[in-house]
C-alpha cells in the first residue's frame, strides 16, 4: 500500500498545550497536505506544503516538511476544544495533479 | 475558496438495490473529480478518477461494474453504488481540484440494510 502512516494514531491533551501530529511517506512528492475531520463530516483544507518549502505556518498552524525523511510534522499550538478532530496528511505526487493518497490519521482529543 | 457540494449528506437503502451520489463544482469546471470511500476510524482511500468525457479509472480492488462512475458535464459527477450489500455501508466522499489544493465534498453517508 502507498499510504502514509501518521503517529501518533490517537491524542488526548489539554487545552492550552501544544499537539503535534507525525506524517510519514513513501514516495517522492509535489505536495503535502493536511486536513482535519470533524466526526462522520466532509475534510476541511488547513495547509499546503510544496516539496520545495521546508516550513509553513497558518495561524496556529506549523508544517515541516523534511523531503529526505519523507516526514512532515504538523504542529497546533494552544489548542482548543474546538480543535479536536481527525487530521490527515495527504500527498500528492509528481503527475497526479490532486490525486491524493491519504495517511492513516490522528485522532484529537482537546479537553478542558 | 471554491465549493464542491455532495448529495445526499445521507442515505439508507435496502441490500439489492442502487444509490447514485452526485458531486457537482459550484464555482469552477472540474475535468477531473476523484471518489474517495472511508470506512469508520479509518482513513481515505482512493476508489477512482472521473473524468469528463470519458472512461473512469479505477484503483485496484475497486470492481468498476459495481461502482458507477459517470462524468457527463464539467460540473458534475455521479458515483452510483450498484446492487448495494452491507459492507458497502461507508462514507463516501468526492473531492475536485481547480489547481493544486483539493476541495471535498461534505461526503454521503450510505447504509445498506
Amino acid at each position: 500500500s502507498q499510504q502514509g502512516e501518521e503517529d501518533p494514531q490517537a491524542l488526548s491533551i489539554q487545552e492550552g498545550e501544544n499537539a503535534t501530529m507525525n506524517c510519514s511517506y513513501k514516495t517522492s512528492i509535489n505536495n503535502l497536505q493536511w486536513y482535519r475531520q470533524n466526526s462522520g463530516r466532509g475534510l476541511v483544507h488547513l495547509i499546503l506544503i510544496r516539496s520545495n518549502e521546508r516550513e509553513k505556518h497558518s495561524g496556529r498552524l506549523r508544517v515541516t516538511l523534511d523531503t529526505s525523511k519523507k516526514s512532515s510534522s504538523l504542529l497546533i499550538t494552544a489548542s482548543r476544544a474546538a480543535d479536536t478532530a481527525s487530521y490527515f496528511c495527504a500527498t500528492a505526487h509528481t503527475g497526479t495533479a490532486s490525486k491524493l493518497t491519504f495517511g492513516t490519521g490522528t485522532r484529537l482529543q482537546v479537553t478542558l | 475558496g471554491a465549493v464542491v457540494s455532495q448529495h445526499p449528506s445521507w442515505v439508507i437503502c435496502k441490500s439489492g438495490t442502487s444509490v447514485k451520489i452526485e458531486c457537482r463544482s459550484l464555482d469552477f469546471q472540474a475535468t477531473t473529480m476523484f471518489w474517495y470511500r472511508q470506512f469508520p476510524k479509518q482513513s481515505l482511500m482512493l476508489m477512482a478518477t472521473s473524468n469528463e468525457g470519458s472512461k473512469a479509472t479505477y484503483e485496484q480492488g475497486v470492481e468498476k461494474d459495481k461502482f458507477l462512475i459517470n462524468h457527463a458535464s464539467l460540473t458534475l459527477s455521479t458515483l452510483t453504488v450498484t446492487s448495494a450489500h452491507p459492507e458497502d455501508s461507508s462514507f463516501y466522499i468526492c473531492s475536485a481540484p481547480p489547481d493544486t489544493e483539493a476541495f471535498f465534498g461534505q461526503g454521503t453517508r450510505l447504509t445498506v440494510v
